[in-house]
């Protein structure tokens, strides 16, 4: 997993809630990304971020938010409007787009 | 339509034996590929990445092959250990005028049995 950590591991919510994910890297990497998994489905980008306080949306923005105030850190909202935020969420960093991507160990979100 | 198609969707081997895993794509322009290995809830690992011009990379008991002609990869595992139970994901980047984009395949998940 490299030098990017996910919290938690596990996390479950009600309908409803608003949830943010955690994503902190140490490798000096301008560049991370945040993608969903779904079995049986390839990843799928939710949001990138090139560089500190800008990020693009991805493939499937809708219902997610994020932000990118310090280079270390790109949290990951799931708000209310995500209508089926059950899933699998990993987070990645790369020295520079289009450079290897590096991901973290993951977390899993289940809301009921 | 950019895509990455990989077969089969799943597979079990002995311990032992060798197997081969495909990936067919369809994206243009064509940069790279790769192979990560992803162990049942973590995230993917690297294993190998092949350019254009590149045919043949090996990673250890890994070998990856590249056809640009026909746009296939293959990811031969050799004298499969029980921690090669994984899913095996192909990955193909593609690098446009102002856009970058990564096409995932949805993986092998290959199992070993003792």
């Amino acid at each position: 997993d490299g030098g990017i950590t996910q919290s938690p591991k596990y996390l479950f919510r009600k309908e409803g809630q608003n949830v943010t994910l955690s994503c902190e890297q140490n490798l000096n990497h301008d560049a991370m990304y945040w993608y969903r998994q779904d079995p049986g489905q390839g990843l799928r980008l939710i949001y990138y971020s090139q560089i500190v306080n800008d990020f693009q949306k991805g493939d499937i923005a809708e219902g997610y938010s994020v932000s990118r105030e310090k280079k270390e850190s790109f949290p990951l909202t799931v708000t209310s409007a995500q209508k089926n935020p059950t899933a699998f969420y990993l987070c990645a960093s790369s020295i520079q787009p289009g450079s290897e991507q590096y991901f973290g160990p993951g977390t899993r979100l289940t809301v009921t | 339509k950019n895509q990455v198609e990989q077969s089969p969707q799943s597979l079990i081997i002995l311990e032992g034996k060798n197997c081969t895993l495909q990936c067919n794509y369809t994206v243009s322009p064509f940069s790279n590929l790769r192979w990560y290995k992803q162990d049942t809830g973590r995230g993917p690992v690297s294993l190998t990445i092949m350019t254009f011009s590149e045919n043949t990379k090996s990673n250890g008991r890994y070998t990856a092959t590249l056809d640009a002609d026909t746009k296939q990869s293959s990811l031969h595992i050799t004298a499969s250990q029980l921690s090669d139970s994984a899913s095996y994901i192909c990955v193909v980047s593609s690098v446009g005028d102002s856009n970058y984009q990564l096409i995932w395949g949805a993986g092998t998940k290959l199992i070993i049995k003792p």
